[in-house]
């Protein structure tokens, strides 16, 4: 059950340059979406999100993009740098789960940001 | 700046044990969460907790598994008697009621389980 489907699960990208991290959902109730970043040996940490009624929101050099009509979004990271190396999971909120609302999870993309 | 700490970072055990996974939230959070990543696979949702009892639980978070607030501090995840596949990272997380519409959940470094 891929309610939410992270397809590439490794990019490469120069520093400097954007990264594009993908992510398609399922599940076209799903009205939240968090990215999280996860360092190894880390939890995963809280980076930026989108409610299902906008379209873009942007903080810093993170830029997320939601079409909810293709299910999709994308986290933009510009410009691009090592420190950025990392695993980005996409999640999804969960409304039918009530007030509890339970993440589902991508299986992440392994971002190396090359000097 | 306030975080999820968890404890033992690492835990081995034998099959059929009992493991005790330990959390502590961040003070103001109401809503508090486990998750596990069998290695290689996806974030999975175990239990979420509110108001000192079990909101809803997943079909993992079968009868050998319970969770409990003891002291209002700490939230445990219980194994009663570990099974090979149990072998996992487990993450704990938490949340503010204030964050409902947007569910930003704040996570710990979580506890590596190992069980031979």
């Amino acid at each position: 059950d891929q309610q939410v489907k992270q397809n590439s699960p490794s990019l490469s990208v120069q520093e400097g340059r954007i990264s594009i991290l993908n992510c398609d959902y399922t599940n076209s109730m799903f009205d939240y979406f968090l990215w999280y970043k996860k360092y190894p040996a880390e939890g995963p940490t809280f980076l930026i999100s989108i409610s299902s009624i906008k379209d873009k929101n942007e903080d810093g050099r993170f830029t997320v993009f939601l079409n909810k009509s293709a299910k999709h979004l994308s986290l933009h990271i510009v410009p691009s740098q090592p420190g950025d190396s990392a695993v980005y999971f996409c999640a999804a909120s969960d409304p039918n789960a009530g007030n509890n609302r339970k993440l589902i999870w991508g299986l992440g993309t392994s971002l190396a940001v090359n000097p | 700046e306030p975080e999820v700490t968890q404890t033992p970072s690492h835990q081995v055990t034998q099959m059929g044990q009992e493991v005790i996974l330990r959390c502590v939230p961040i003070s103001n959070h109401l809503y508090f969460y486990w998750y596990r990543q069998i290695l290689g696979q996806k974030v999975e949702f175990l239990v979420s907790f509110y108001n000192n009892e079990i909101s809803e639980k997943s079909e993992i978070f079968d009868d050998q598994f319970s969770v409990e607030r003891p002291d209002g501090s700490n939230f445990t995840l219980k194994i009663r008697s570990t099974k090979l596949e149990d072998s996992a990272m487990y993450f704990c997380a938490s949340r503010t009621q204030g964050a409902l519409a947007k569910n930003i959940q704040y996570f710990g470094a979580g506890t590596r389980l190992s069980v031979l």
